[in-house]
């Protein structure tokens, strides 16, 4: 079964420092997301990216936020100088067809648990 | 702006019962998804549901799709502890941005 591969899994960081988490999509998938959950709460929708743009984002996707795919294979999310709020678990999605189910299915990576002091 | 509720938030129950967890949302959508979620873990798609009136069935899971009504259902068939986990819908609004419900953290009872 294909996988969606987020590294690192956890990641503890000083406040104003900078992020990068990165995430290796699905091979054939061609929309990729970006969901954060914060401890206990609902998974939020951050950030869309299609055809190497965003396609959509939230507002709580502000210009501390940037995503890219550097090598067409990695898809990262950086966070400039994190804030303690921005403790949460950071997960990477890829949609694409699914034979087995018969449709467009968005699988989740195991996600990155990032923790700021 | 899509909104996406879920109710019950919090569901105790005894293995054997059977139950309904609720998922309502505010704009018109035609795909919704849920998952599961185990503490501390990712989100496993449980089911995908694409128009409306469709059915899915899984062991004792059973997903429906009203568009009409905009409630999608999830119905959990004589509960056993290995259920136990937090369900999510997840609503597809339209323009590659999927919401997610409020989850239902369902605990079985032995």
């Amino acid at each position: 079964e294909p996988e969606v591969t987020q590294t690192p899994s956890h990641q503890v960081t000083q406040m104003g420092q900078e992020v990068i988490l990165r995430c290796v999509p699905i091979s054939n998938h061609l929309y990729f997301y970006w969901y954060r959950q914060i401890l206990g709460q609902k998974v939020e929708f951050l950030v869309s990216f299609y055809n190497n743009e965003i396609s959509e984002k939230s507002e709580i996707f502000d210009d501390q936020f940037s995503v890219e795919r550097p090598d067409g294979s990695n898809f990262t999310l950086k966070i400039r100088s994190t804030k303690l709020e921005d403790s949460a678990m950071y997960f990477c999605a890829s949609q694409g067809w699914s034979w087995g189910t018969g449709a467009n299915v968005l699988t989740f990576g195991a996600g990155s648990r990032l923790t700021v002091l | 702006e899509l909104k996406v509720e879920q109710n019950p938030l919090f569901l105790s129950m005894q293995e054997g019962k059977n139950y309904t967890i609720y998922c309502n949302y505010s704009t018109t959508s035609d795909r919704l998804y849920w998952y599961r979620q185990d503490p501390g873990k990712s989100l496993e798609s449980l089911f995908v549901l694409l128009s409306n009136g469709a059915v899915k069935q899984e062991g004792r899971l059973m997903a429906s799709l009203d568009t009409k009504a905009r409630l999608s259902t999830l119905h959990i068939t004589a509960a056993v502890h290995d259920l136990s986990a937090t369900y999510f819908c997840a609503v597809d609004g339209g323009t590659y941005k999927y919401i997610f419900g409020t989850g239902t953290r369902l605990k079985v009872l032995a």
